[in-house]
Order: C-alpha cells, then structure tokens, then sequence
C-alpha cells in the first residue's frame, strides 16, 4: 500500500537552528500539505502546496518558514531559526484532490525538539 | 478562533459498548466532514467520513450522524474493542481551499 514517509522521525536541535523535514508523498498524489501537532494538542494546518507554489497557509507558516518541492518527488519544510515554541510533531500529508475530493494521507511525522 | 469543537476531551468505554464523540462546527462553506483515528506515534489515519447532503454514513462498526441545521456531527462507534483505544479527530473542511480544520482530539480507552 502506497504511503507517505518521513525523515527525520525525531530531531533535537538548538534554539536558532535551521531545521529540514523531509517528506516523500505518495508518487500520483498532487496536493501537499504540512501539518503540526503540538504534544496532546489538535493537529493545525501549516501549508498546502499544489502545481510547484503555496496554495494556502495559515498564520502560524510565517516568514521563519518555507517549503520546497526540489526534485519532483521530495517535498521539504524548512523552519529558519527555530523557537522553542516550534517543538511539535511535524506531519506531512498528501491528497489526489482538493481538501473536499481527495483523501488525505499522513505520514508518521516528525518529532522536533528544540532545546 | 475554534473552527470545529469537539468533545468530551477523553471517554472511557466497556468492550462491547458505544462510544459516542460530538462536534460542532460554526462555518457554513464547510461540506466535508471526515474522522481521523491515530495511534500512539503514528499519523492520523482517514477512518469515515460525510458531507452534508446525508444525514447518516455507515461503515462496519463506524457511524457519522450529521445535523446540518445544528452545524454538528458525531461518531459512533458499536460494539466498541480495545482495538479502537486511539485518539479520534473530527475535522471539516470547505468546498474551495485545502485547509482542514481539525478538532482537539478526542482519547478513547476500551476496557477488555
């Protein structure tokens, strides 16, 4: 069964640190997203990516971040100077349809911690 | 701002009982309502889901009872079994964007 993975599956880092979270959708999927969860806390939206540019995003994607399709297949957050505040489990997702048509899959996410 | 509410925060069920969690959603444009189930150090996973043109979706044990003019919708889970210990996510979204708007999760224990 197709799925989307993750790496890394957990990261520690220092406060101020430029952090990469890498995703793999699943290959015929054409919207991606990032979501965030903070320990025992609902699941936000950060981003949703579609044809090569951000569709959407919330208040909480600020300038600190950004996302990047590089080679056709990876799909990357990357958070410029990391908060403490920004230690979450970081889940990528993707979907064949808009929010509405296309199931969303998850992937196992990513633990960030930043010390 | 809370887009959808859901509760109760955490629910304890017998094996063999319903376990039922309740939303409520404010904005109309929302039109697809799924439920996600996730385990402990996995992903949320798409487990049923409605829109508002129906009032009822059943899937094996799983039920969606939607009411569109109360703007609330709940899971209903039969015959309930420690298997389905999990958090339970509501979520909506609308007919234009991709943003999904989730619930605060719901932590259902099934006691053997």
């Amino acid at each position: 069964e197709p799925e989307v993975t993750q790496t890394p599956s957990h990261q520690v880092t220092q406060m101020g640190q430029e952090v990469i979270l890498r995703c793999v959708p699943i290959s015929n999927h054409l919207y991606f997203y990032w979501y965030r969860q903070i320990l025992g806390q609902k699941v936000e939206f950060l981003v949703s990516f579609y044809n090569n540019e951000i569709s959407e995003k919330s208040e909480i994607f600020d300038d600190q971040f950004s996302v990047e399709r590089p080679d056709g297949s990876n799909f990357t957050l990357k958070i410029r100077s990391t908060k403490l505040e920004d230690s979450a489990m970081y889940f990528c997702a993707s979907s064949n349809g808009q929010a509405d048509t296309g199931e969303l899959f998850f992937g196992e996410g990513s633990r960030l911690t930043v010390l | 701002q809370q887009q959808v509410k859901q509760s109760p925060q955490s629910l304890i069920v017998q094996k063999g009982g319903i376990s039922i969690i309740n939303c409520a959603y404010e904005n109309t444009a929302f039109d697809y309502f799924p439920w996600y189930q996730q385990f402990p150090g996995k992903g949320p996973a798409l487990l049923i889901a409605i829109r508002p043109d129906v009032s009822e979706k059943k899937e094996g044990r799983f039920t969606i009872s939607f009411n569109k003019s109360a703007k609330q919708f709940s899971l209903h889970i039969m015959d309930s079994q420690p298997g389905d210990s999990a958090t339970y996510f509501c979520a909506a979204s609308p007919n234009t964007g991709n943003q999904f708007y989730f619930g605060t999760g719901t932590s259902l224990t099934v006691i053997p």
